[in-house]
């Protein structure tokens, strides 16, 4: 069983466009959701976070965008560059002992 | 500073061999975690260390995998008698407890099983 789904697989985007990725989870005990950032032949990174008790959080470009209810979290990139091209990845935890983590977004931003 | 290391970086292995993988977190960082990323999947989480005890190992996919950290530093991840389905990139990652949002990843160890 999948908790955390993630959409789409692969995205292409123009610079100086939005790129969006979506994730949906189904267990209402998480409460804590990154977005992590993965280039070829690296670890993953941590680019932002969000708690369920806010519905947005902005960090520079990045964005996530939280909906409870819908139980569904996005992350927005605003302005993309060729240089945000990488996989990026949503997860969900409730005791900072186990992560979930969706399939992964491969994004393209082209020139 | 260091970062997360691990070692080997790549691993190519024959059927039936055993296999261990080696992660050397950031100094000071007593939370330790596990995953596998099999091509063009997400992360899997294996299991959780907090110091030397590992309070989570739900992760693990069968008796053939096993991991210790001794020290409260190095991790060693073991899988005996691997199996062709074994073959993807475990990743390590640390963090400091307390603060264990924020997961440092090392940048992994592939292995190919053939």
């Amino acid at each position: 069983q999948q908790q955390v789904k993630q959409s789409p697989q692969s995205l292409i985007v123009q610079k100086g466009g939005i790129s969006i990725i979506n994730c949906a989870y189904e267990n209402t005990a998480f409460d804590y959701f990154p977005w992590y950032q993965q280039f070829p032949g690296k670890g993953p990174a941590l680019l932002i976070a969000i708690r369920p008790d806010v519905s947005e959080k902005k960090e520079g470009r990045f964005t996530i965008s939280f909906n409870k209810s819908a139980k569904q979290f996005s992350l927005h990139i605003m302005d993309s560059q060729p240089g945000d091209s990488a996989t990026y990845f949503c997860a969900a935890s409730f005791s900072l002992n186990k992560f979930y983590f969706g399939s992964g977004t491969k994004l393209n931003v082209k020139p | 500073g260091a970062g997360v290391s691990q070692s080997p970086s790549n691993k190519v292995t024959e059927k039936g061999k055993d296999v261990e993988l080696r992660c050397d977190p950031i100094s000071g960082h007593t939370a330790l975690y596990w995953y596998r990323q099999s091509l063009g999947q997400g992360l899997e989480f294996l299991i959780y260390f907090q110091g030397n005890s590992a309070p989570d190992k739900s992760g693990l996919p069968s008796d053939r995998f096993s991991a210790e950290r001794t020290g409260g530093s190095v991790s060693t991840l073991t899988i005996q008698r691997t199996q062709q389905e074994d073959s993807a990139v475990y990743l390590c990652a640390s963090s400091f407890f307390g603060a264990q949002e924020t997961q440092y990843f090392g940048p992994g160890t592939r292995l190919l099983v053939l």
